[in-house]
């Protein structure tokens, strides 16, 4: 099975903050690598697919980056609604795991 | 509007069963493969296990291979998860979600469209 580590576990960061979580694959997964946002007692919603591709509807201060094994998603100014875990994806091979979420608190 | 409803959550004790069920609405279902996704209180997420969107696919994390079965009944745009011999570990909201690649490209687009969740509570 393929591992998802992610970096940090968790981070603090203040209202309009560059933030930037890194997600490294066990082995090569190409693009297929995914990035989710949680916020308490929510569902998941999707905000960057295929490495670096924007969801419909996802402000365009969140990126993301990679191929292979790394992979990074980047907020480029923190908002109070962004404060929420963060998970990636992969979906090269089943099972499809995810990294083990990276929580952004207010600092 | 595009939309997952989950249902069939409850409280079971150990080695019981449980099914669980996802209706959509707003799309072609029998066009998109779907995905059931887990989470223990507390903790992250947990991928649990796809199906082809013609039924044809199914693939299972390790955890749950031989106890959960993922099935879909295209004409009622359901996707259920049969749970057996069920344990404490198996407690947790479960999501369904869509695979948001279509048929010809599962995979690929990540899962777009997420349920709000049904508890499965494991417990004597």
């Amino acid at each position: 099975d393929i591992q998802m580590t992610q970096s940090p576990s968790s981070l603090s960061a203040s209202v309009g903050d560059r933030v930037t979580i890194t997600c490294r694959a066990s082995q090569s997964i190409s693009t297929y690598l995914h990035w989710y946002q949680q916020r308490p007692g929510k569902a998941p919603s999707l905000l960057i697919y295929a490495a670096s591709n924007l969801q419909s509807g996802v402000p365009s201060r969140f990126s993301g980056t990679g191929s292979g094994t790394d992979f990074t998603l980047t907020i480029t100014s923190v908002q109070y609604e962004d404060f929420a875990t963060y998970y990636c994806q992969q979906t090269d091979s089943t099972p499809n795991t995810f990294g083990q979420g990276t929580r952004l608190d207010i600092k | 509007q595009v939309q997952l409803v989950e249902s069939g959550g409850g409280v079971v004790q150990p080695g019981r069963s449980l099914r669980i069920s996802c209706l959509v609405s707003g799309f072609t279902f029998r066009n998109y493969a779907m995905h059931w996704v887990r989470q223990a209180p507390g903790k992250g997420l947990e991928w649990v296990a796809i199906i082809s969107h013609d039924g044809q696919n199914k693939y299972y994390a390790h955890s749950v291979k031989g106890r959960l079965t993922i099935s879909r009944d295209n004409s009622q745009n359901t996707v259920s998860l049969e749970m057996n011999s069920l344990k404490a570990e198996d407690t947790a909201v479960y999501f369904c979600a869509r695979d948001g690649g279509g048929r010809h490209a599962p995979y690929y687009y990540g899962m777009d469209v997420w349920g709000h969740g049904t508890t499965v509570s494991v417990s004597s």
